[in-house]
């Protein structure tokens, strides 16, 4: 099946660094990537959208100049936390799906930790 | 607005079997999903629905109403290492999935 990778698996950075999150589609093509963050015990929450070639696609409330999305390729989209802080420690999730009603394929996720 | 509602947590006996809710309201509708998430891991596909019925796949079974907005995810002969978070997520018009906070499953010997 299709496979998405996804790396690092868990970052421990200073307050005011800036951290980036790979996702690579491994087997196919991804025009379109999604990133997550998900807090403890709640919900997948949508933070973008990620597209080939093109601008992401924010959520309501989501800074796009603290969360910097880059999807230059067909395989590849990056997500950068700019100047994290603690309060950006999440589990950061991409994943891409391999058509437009079918079903995402996740990576394995990157959990966060800002000091 | 979107919503969806399931149970914050149930639990389970080893060998039994457990059926978890889903009714969701959406702008518009592509099918459900359900997905399986081990604490501290990203989700794993499990079942997708778009047509009304039951679709069965081993020891995992999912049933879909449209007319009422419902699903549930039946789930046999329980294991051990069934125990994980179980994720419903309709899939709205824009083919966005919406996701609920997931039903919390414990299975005791």
């Amino acid at each position: 099946g299709a496979v998405v990778s996804q790396h690092p698996s868990w970052v421990i950075c200073k307050s005011g660094t800036s951290v980036k999150i790979e996702c690579r589609s491994l087997d196919f093509q991804a025009t379109t990537m999604f990133w997550y963050r998900q807090f403890p015990k709640q919900s997948l929450m949508l933070m973008a959208t990620s597209n080939e070639g093109s601008k992401a696609t924010y959520e309501q409330g989501v800074e796009k100049d603290k969360f910097l999305i880059n999807h230059a390729s067909l395989t590849l989209s990056t997500l950068t936390v700019t100047s994290a802080h603690p309060e950006d420690s999440s589990f950061y999730i991409c994943s891409a799906p391999t058509g437009q009603n079918e079903k995402l394929f996740f990576g394995s996720g990157t959990q966060l930790s800002v000091l | 607005g979107q919503n969806i509602d399931q149970p914050t947590e149930m639990t389970a006996t080893e060998g039994a079997i457990v059926q978890i809710n889903c009714t969701y309201q959406t702008s518009g509708f592509n099918g459900l999903f359900w997905y399986q998430q081990h604490a501290g891991e990203a989700p794993t596909f499990l079942s997708y629905n778009v047509l009304d019925g039951l679709e069965e796949k081993g020891r995992f079974s999912s049933f879909l109403s449209r007319s009422k907005g419902y699903s549930y995810l039946l789930l046999k002969e329980l294991q051990m290492k069934d125990s994980a978070s179980y994720l419903c997520a309709p899939m709205d018009s824009n083919y966005q999935l919406i996701w609920g906070a997931g039903t919390k499953l414990i299975i005791k010997p």
